[in-house]
């Protein structure tokens, strides 16, 4: 199973968007609804932001939004803060039912 | 709150075995399936393997397919990855995750695992 694929660095001013892609299959994005992001800060635990392409777990800043077109799911970042520079993962249940994630983004607040 | 605390690793040999604990609380244990997830140092998360609630199903990533075994023992509320013939290419912080309708809703802090010699 191969990882998802994500750019490995997006930057941005505070109060900026941006969005990061993650691209995958018919096998894996593509063919259900259960693709999540998670947030990792260094030496961190990664912690749950979005589930089901788009929904957000409770206590999670609506600055943050996911949604999903074909093979790619997209997380979108409104309102940079600096609390926000971490590394960002992408994950997919897929078809042969094991899970697979992205190779994360680097996510720079300038 | 739920809490899920990993212990076992270490420095180990290659072709060598070790066995990861993963300790739950704050949460009914046997209602959940679970799951081992793993980062090699500076990389990215990579899915390892997924236990049914009842441990009666289990499922691996390829490459540790034979050679890691996931179980459980819900009356320790407590999630286990036995590892074996250990490769320098298993070394990675391993993280157990509860599961909870195909997402990894919550996250241990890790135990990391060295395979050298």
């Amino acid at each position: 199973q191969s990882a998802l694929t994500q750019p490995a660095s997006v930057s941005g001013s505070p109060g900026q968007s941006i969005t990061i892609s993650c691209t995958g299959t018919s096998s894996d994005v593509g063919g259900n609804y259960f693709v999540s992001w998670y947030q990792q800060h260094p030496g961190k635990a990664p912690k749950l932001i979005i589930y089901d392409v788009s929904n957000r777990p409770s206590g999670v800043s609506n600055r943050f939004s996911g949604s999903k077109s074909g093979n790619t799911a997209s997380l979108t970042i409104s309102g940079l803060q600096a609390e926000d520079e971490a590394d960002y993962y992408c994950s997919s249940y897929t078809s042969s039912s094991t899970w697979v994630f992205g190779g994360g983004t680097k996510l720079t607040v300038l | 709150e739920v809490q899920l605390v990993e212990s076992g690793g270490g420095l180990v040999q290659p072709g060598g075995s070790l066995r990861l604990s993963c300790a739950a609380s704050g949460f009914t244990f046997s209602d959940y399936w679970m799951h081992w997830v793993r980062q090699a140092p500076g990389k990215g998360l990579v899915w390892v393997a997924r236990i049914y609630s009842d441990g009666s199903s289990t499922i691996y990533a390829d490459s540790v397919k034979g050679r890691f075994t996931i179980s459980r023992d819900n009356a320790k509320s407590t999630l286990y990855l036995q590892m074996n013939s250990l490769r320098a290419e298993d070394t990675a912080v391993y993280y157990c995750a509860r599961d909870s309708r195909y997402r990894q809703d919550y996250w241990g802090q890790g135990t990391l695992v060295t395979v050298s010699s």
